[in-house]
């Protein structure tokens, strides 16, 4: 069975500033997806960013970008310039042969002005 | 235009209410999900269905049953409610069931059992 961790509860991170949220997966799969999702505190699901695991290249959206390394089953997300509209939960996922998302436990993260 | 909405956004009830959550979707898919965030936010699937059939049916209490009436609708309904069912249900739909196809969120149902 495939699973998802994310070790970091709750991460702080001053405005401006780069922040880095961890996330590992276990998986026998060879064609999967990862994703970060964002939950607000409107609790809106809100996709960030996705890689695919057949692409070396680290996927990049504006300013959160991610650091995959498939042998490590390690899939980071980088935050850079934080802004105060960043400050969510922050969901790790990966989706295989079920097409159902299996996500983290989630990490909190703070932006202070 | 909301993508995947959901009815009600709130609902509290009594231990033992049946109750029922629905889902639509007006984004063309064919491949809805329930997941279930209990109150520490850990998200997980609980059912998908794919063109209206049953795919994914996760370690879920028999109290639980989905119908899916037609591909835009996928609905939850709750018998015999108990206390650990509180939590926020969120419904989402995708194209397909390739791990590739993106998932879409409805706004999620808090629902609270006294």
């Amino acid at each position: 069975a495939q699973t998802v961790t994310q070790s970091q509860p709750e991460m702080s991170v001053q405005e401006a500033e780069t922040v880095t949220l961890s996330c590992t997966y276990d998986t026998s799969e060879s064609d999967y997806y990862l994703f970060w999702y964002k939950q607000p505190p409107s609790r809106q699901m809100i996709l960030v960013i996705r890689q695919e695991a057949y692409k070396q290249q680290n996927a990049t959206e504006n300013r959160f970008s991610v650091n995959f390394q498939k042998a490590a089953k390690s899939f980071s997300l980088k935050i850079s310039d934080s802004q105060l509209g960043d400050a969510a939960m922050y969901f790790c996922a990966y989706s295989g042969s079920q097409g159902n998302l299996i996500f983290g436990k989630g990490t909190k993260l703070s932006v202070k002005p | 235009d909301t993508a995947v909405s959901q009815t009600p956004k709130y609902l509290v009830t009594q231990m033992g209410n049946d109750k029922s959550i629905k889902c639509e979707q007006n984004l063309g898919h064919d491949t809805m999900y329930w997941y279930k965030q209990d109150s520490k936010k850990f998200l997980k699937i609980m059912f998908s269905y794919n063109n209206k059939e049953l795919i994914i049916n996760e370690t879920v209490p028999n109290r639980f049953s989905p119908k899916s009436p037609d591909k835009a609708h996928l609905n939850l309904h709750i018998n015999s409610l108990e206390l650990g069912d509180s939590a926020v249900y969120f419904c989402a739909s995708s194209h397909g069931t390739r791990p590739y196809n993106e998932q879409f969120f409805g706004p999620g149902t808090r629902l609270t059992v006294l």
